[in-house]
């Protein structure tokens, strides 16, 4: 098992730009999750999914949009990146009925 | 007001002695959990202990264990036995409300724990 695992790993992007970060988990879990972490703050929640075909707004959706067409793939989309956007993106994922959230090793982005 | 509030933004402790990180939560739902988790400076997210509203008793994994004190709204992780790879950062969080519909977390800002010789 792969566990969860987060591509790319690190990008640099001009404000503007779009791109899409890909969250896949292979324990064929029915929740994922993205959040982000910035300096002095905890990882706060953007977007989540409860199950194929579903997305939900968290705590910080602004400027964020997510897809879950596949159970195992959750996509965080950046439409036009801005300089605010720069931080550290997580996904996790839980079975339904589990407590732990099990995380990936986290994308590093930087808009300049 | 803060959900999570961690007061603690760096700890230091010597090599075998115990540890507590403090963690204090806001809610008034009476069905929450509360979790700890560990960030090494390699970056990634490692679940340590959980510790569900309703659980009598206080949760134990290994070195952790997480004293709950339900009515003071506190769930403040004790590391027994510190070990220099102990040396990370500590997030406390929390999940809301009833089971299902997707167990969201509200993080602390989190406790820098240092383990010296």
């Amino acid at each position: 098992n792969a566990g969860v695992t987060q591509t790319p790993k690190f990008r640099v992007l001009k404000t503007g730009q779009s791109m899409t970060l890909l969250c896949a988990q292979d324990m064929n879990h029915e929740y994922m999750y993205w959040y982000r972490q910035d300096p002095g703050m905890g990882l706060r929640l953007i977007h989540y999914s409860v199950g194929e075909g579903t997305t939900a707004k968290g705590e910080v959706p602004d400027g964020y949009n997510v897809s879950r067409l596949k159970k195992q793939n959750f996509l965080l989309g950046l439409e036009s990146a801005a300089p605010s956007q720069t931080s550290v993106y997580f996904c996790a994922s839980n079975r339904q009925g589990q407590e732990t959230q099990y995380f990936g090793p986290g994308t590093r982005l930087l808009v300049l | 007001a803060q959900k999570i509030t961690q007061t603690q933004p760096g700890m230091f402790v010597q090599e075998k002695e115990a540890v507590t990180l403090d963690c204090t939560y806001d809610t008034s739902d009476q069905s929450y959990g509360l979790f700890w988790y560990k960030q090494p400076s390699s970056g990634e997210m490692i679940f340590l202990i959980y510790q569900g509203s309703y659980d009598e008793q206080n949760a134990t994994e290994g070195r952790y264990s997480l004293n709950f004190q339900k009515a003071r709204k506190s769930a403040n992780l004790v590391i027994s036995a510190s070990q220099l790879g102990d040396s990370a950062m500590y997030f406390c969080a929390m999940r809301e409300g009833a089971k299902g519909g997707g167990n969201k977390l509200t993080f602390g800002t989190g406790t820098q724990l240092k383990v010296e010789l």
